[in-house]
């Protein structure tokens, strides 16, 4: 069964306090895996898709990794506009229509 | 980038009436949408799987009839929750897939269903 576990639940930042969020994943053949950031009361915001193992994405202060079991969205010196609950999400090689599997979510606060 | 819009927003109703949730995708065409549910402090729950043309797939303990989806052009999904009760309550998201874009999701900002 495909599954995405994420940690930490939640996570407590000082403002300029470097710090990363881990997305371990099972399934049956990578297509993707995205990390989304969301806002209380509103949908999730695309931020990157990774493909392969080895490869990595940045935006400003956000960086992300991928290895064969996980990935890490690396948080350099955070701002308080960074507070959000970041999500993972994989989608398998067989799906035909797309779907895909989230984690529960790591919760940040940034604190100035 | 990608937009994809919802509306309405805030929808507040009487139990037993009929709700209707349009999700459209404003800059690309898109062949499948998705309708998710999210409870308080919860990830997003697949509800289903709405395909342009075709009937839509749906998540195992899903009410067929209760939540209907059409996807009648491929910029617009409509869910309609039919004779709601505060059970129904939920914050509601859709996301639409682009295919030119490696096929990323990209979601709407969600509409809050209150149902007295």
């Amino acid at each position: 069964e495909d599954q995405v576990t994420q940690s930490p639940e939640a996570l407590r930042l000082q403002e300029g306090e470097s710090s990363s969020l881990n997305c371990s994943y099972t399934v049956s053949g990578l297509r993707g895996l995205f990390w989304y950031r969301q806002d209380p009361g509103k949908g999730p915001e695309f931020l990157f898709t990774l493909y392969s193992a080895g490869e990595e994405k940045e935006k400003e202060r956000l960086k992300a990794t991928l290895t064969k079991k996980e990935s890490f969205l690396h948080i350099t010196a955070p701002k308080p506009e960074d507070s959000a609950t970041y999500l993972c999400a994989v989608q398998a090689r067989g799906s035909t229509l797309g779907r895909l599997y989230f984690g529960r979510g790591t919760q940040l606060t940034v604190w100035p | 980038g990608a937009v994809v819009s919802q509306h309405p927003s805030w929808v507040i109703c009487k139990s037993g009436t009929s709700v209707k949730i349009e999700c459209r995708s404003l800059d690309f065409q898109a062949t499948t949408m998705f309708w998710y549910r999210q409870f308080p402090k919860q990830s997003l729950m697949l509800m289903a799987t709405s395909n342009e043309g075709s009937k839509a797939t749906y998540e195992q303990g899903v009410e067929k009839d209760k939540f209907l989806i059409n996807h009648a052009s491929l910029t617009l999904s409509t869910l309609t929750v039919t004779s709601a009760h505060p059970e129904d309550s939920s914050f509601y998201i859709c996301s639409a897939r682009d295919l030119g874009t490696k096929e990323t999701q990209y979601f709407g900002p969600g509409t809050r269903l209150l149902v007295l």
